[in-house]
């Protein structure tokens, strides 16, 4: 299946600063890609689907202008997290959907942690 | 949109076959059911998938219930290494794209 880094793998930041995390398909064009968050023992939430040279749907609840999704290649997705507070704190993974039947390949997560 | 219900956790002994049962009685005809495994702090990795036929690959066998109404996933020889939580899901197809939607999944424990 296709693989996929994320970097960085984790991140320490001040409140009200911002946190990009980049999500790339090394081995395969990716028209769609989607971000998820995991907070602690909890299962992964869907935040949104990115769709190349468009813009990203978000899920219900799920704030667009504090998690600005770019996805201007088929390679890089990328996910800035703006004016970050300490609930942000989670673990951020993205995946790329690919073949006939869009199975989806996951990267290995970015750990946030909001000062 | 079909969703998913397992058991939250399972334990099976090291070398022996673990059976994971997932319940999706309001799956739709055309919607596959696929299998990813989450070993803590990383990102979850892709077992199998299936519509309506039984599949087998190097890493497990999905069983399908004729109804399609529930699935099995089978891994033969549990080692340590398979100790993780296992996500059942159902693809939910939507204009923006085949999305997932993840429930709480089954926490396996291997054990020697």
């Amino acid at each position: 299946g296709a693989v996929v880094s994320q970097h960085p793998s984790r991140v320490i930041c001040k409140s009200g600063t911002s946190v990009k995390i980049e999500c790339r398909s090394l081995d395969f064009q990716a028209t769609t890609m989607f971000w998820y968050r995991q907070f602690p023992k909890q299962s992964l939430m869907l935040m949104a689907t990115s769709n190349e040279g468009s813009k990203a749907t978000y899920e219900q609840g799920v704030e667009k202008d504090k998690f600005l999704i770019n996805h201007a290649s088929l390679t890089l997705s990328t996910l800035t997290v703006t004016s970050a507070h300490p609930e942000d704190s989670s673990f951020y993974i993205c995946s790329v959907s690919q073949g006939a039947t869009d199975t989806q390949y996951f990267g290995p997560g970015t750990r946030l942690t909001v000062l | 949109d079909a969703k998913t219900t397992q058991p939250t956790s399972m334990d099976c002994a090291e070398g022996r076959a673990a059976n994971l049962p997932c319940n999706h009685s309001t799956i739709s005809g055309n919607e596959y059911v696929y299998w990813y495994r989450q070993i803590h702090s990383q990102g979850p990795q892709y077992i199998i998938h299936g519509l309506k036929n039984n599949e087998t690959n190097e890493m497990a066998s999905l069983i399908i219930t004729e109804d399609r109404k529930s699935s099995t996933l089978i891994l033969p020889h549990a080692t340590l290494r398979d100790t993780a939580v296992y996500y059942c899901i159902v693809r939910v197809r939507r204009v923006t794209g085949n999305q997932f939607y993840f429930g709480t999944g089954t926490s396996l424990t291997v054990i020697p």
